[in-house]
């Protein structure tokens, strides 16, 4: 199985800040990753598909990149309605594994 | 714009089985594949497998073959997935995905619309 690891765990920062999230692969997942947000008492979100595709109706402050075994996740200039929990999920091969999350709170 | 609606809360004992639903709309039911996600009260995700609404393909993950069946009836719209011989372990909310793509292809299953939720307690 492909372990997929978040860092940082939390992230604390204010709005209008820029942030990176990063998640590694314990092995190459080509540019099958994917990135989620969720918030409290809801179903995750697609933000990003195949490392780098925004998905329709996302902003445009959110972008991915990366490719093998380290990716990332940026969102620029921080909204109000970013805080959440952001989950990174490789599409490479079965089972199909969720990092841990990264909980992005206010600072 | 796709929406999936999932039946509500359930109770069981251990070693009772449960049937969660997914009934979708707003696109063709056949066109694309459901997978089913669950999340453990104050953890992550974990995948559980993946249906084809169109031929009724599935795949599971190691973990749970033998004790999960993914089904869809076409007439409905509906996908559905039953988890037998309930633990402790399996207290959490249940979510169906819709996986945009075609299935069994690298990087396809993602998953672009998700049901609201059905959580499901393991109790004695």
């Amino acid at each position: 199985d492909i372990q997929l690891t978040q860092s940082p765990s939390s992230l604390s920062a204010s709005v209008g800040d820029r942030v990176t999230i990063t998640c590694r692969a314990s092995q190459s997942s080509d540019i099958y990753l994917n990135w989620y947000q969720q918030k409290q008492g809801k179903a995750p979100r697609l933000l990003i598909y195949a490392a780098s595709n925004l998905q329709s109706g996302v902003p445009s402050r959110f972008s991915g990149s990366g490719a093998g075994t380290d990716f990332t996740l940026t969102i620029t200039s921080l909204q109000p309605e970013d805080f959440a929990i952001y989950y990174c999920q490789q599409s490479y091969s079965p089972p199909y594994t969720f990092g841990q999350g990264t909980k992005l709170e206010i600072k | 714009q796709v929406q999936l609606l999932q039946s509500g809360a359930e109770v069981r004992k251990p070693g009772a089985s449960v049937k969660v639903s997914c009934k979708a709309s707003g696109d063709t039911f056949t066109s694309f594949g459901i997978s089913w996600v669950r999340q453990a009260p104050g953890q992550g995700l974990e995948w559980m497998g993946w249906i084809s609404a169109y031929n009724q393909n599935t795949h599971y993950a190691q973990k749970f073959q033998g004790r999960v069946t993914m089904t869809t009836d076409t007439s409905t719209s509906t996908a559905y997935m039953e988890l037998r011989n309930l633990r402790s372990d399996d207290t959490a909310i249940y979510f169906c995905a819709r996986v945009p793509g075609p299935l069994g292809i690298t990087g396809t299953v993602y998953f672009d619309f998700w049901g609201q939720g059905t959580l499901v307690t393991v109790s004695s």
